[in-house]
């Protein structure tokens, strides 16, 4: 256990259905990582937050996309009309610099 | 464009025999290179990190080394054990940017 947790561990949604996933980081970090990951690949950036700002976005992510960090402490990721192209593993990862990153143990998406 | 490519793709081991994992990356301006450990399931595990100054750096079984001039890097797990099974990940970091460029692991199977 890394200190940093994520809910839910798995979501079942229909095509078309909007999720959020929320990501509760280790205390004192104040930085905070959005990845997606599908099977057999490594991880892809998504977003990255300092506190509250967002400072960096992937191109990948669509307008369907979006993620929060309103205080500066958890964020929330939502995916909105789901597309079965979603499924994947949604990883948040947090940390006080860029090198060393704790990751949670994932939220799976699964999108029938 | 920044990659990081991985080998091999998958490797099987018997217990007790020591493996070497491969990373050749392109990514510039360099600012470090980790590696990590990811069990089925769950969130990537930290192992090593190195700057651009450090060729080489160990946590136990697991010794890095890095060469920065050849741009390539190598994972050496000494004494495998069954529990070394996972999927392990090299990932590369551009000065003060906070997205880093994941390679898409060696997949490593440890049988008695």
């Amino acid at each position: 256990d890394t200190g940093v947790s994520q809910d839910p561990r798995h979501k079942i949604t229909k095509r078309g259905q909007n999720v959020t996933f929320r990501c509760d980081p280790i205390s004192e970090h104040n930085r905070l990582y959005w990845y997606r990951q599908t099977l057999g690949q490594g991880p892809e950036f998504l977003t990255y937050f300092q506190n509250e700002a967002q400072l960096e976005k992937s191109r990948l992510l669509s307008d369907r996309f979006s993620a929060e960090r309103p205080k500066g402490s958890f964020s929330t990721l939502e995916i909105q009309r789901t597309e079965q192209g979603d499924s994947a593993m949604y990883l948040c990862a947090s940390s006080t610099n860029h090198y060393e990153q704790y990751f949670g143990p994932g939220t799976r998406l699964t999108v029938t | 464009k920044n990659q990081v490519e991985q080998s091999p793709q998958s490797l099987i081991i018997l217990e007790g025999k020591n493996c070497t994992l491969q990373c050749n990356y392109t990514v510039s301006p360099f600012s470090n290179l980790r590696w990590y450990k990811q069990d089925t399931g769950r969130g990537p595990v930290s192992l090593t990190i190195m700057t651009f100054s450090e060729n080489t750096k160990s946590n136990g079984r697991y010794t890095a080394t890095l060469d920065a001039d050849t741009k390539q890097s190598s994972l050496h797990i000494t004494a495998s054990q069954l529990s070394d099974s996972a999927s392990y990940i090299c990932v590369v970091s551009v000065t003060n940017a906070g997205k880093s460029t994941f390679g898409d692991g060696t997949t490593l199977t440890v049988k008695p």
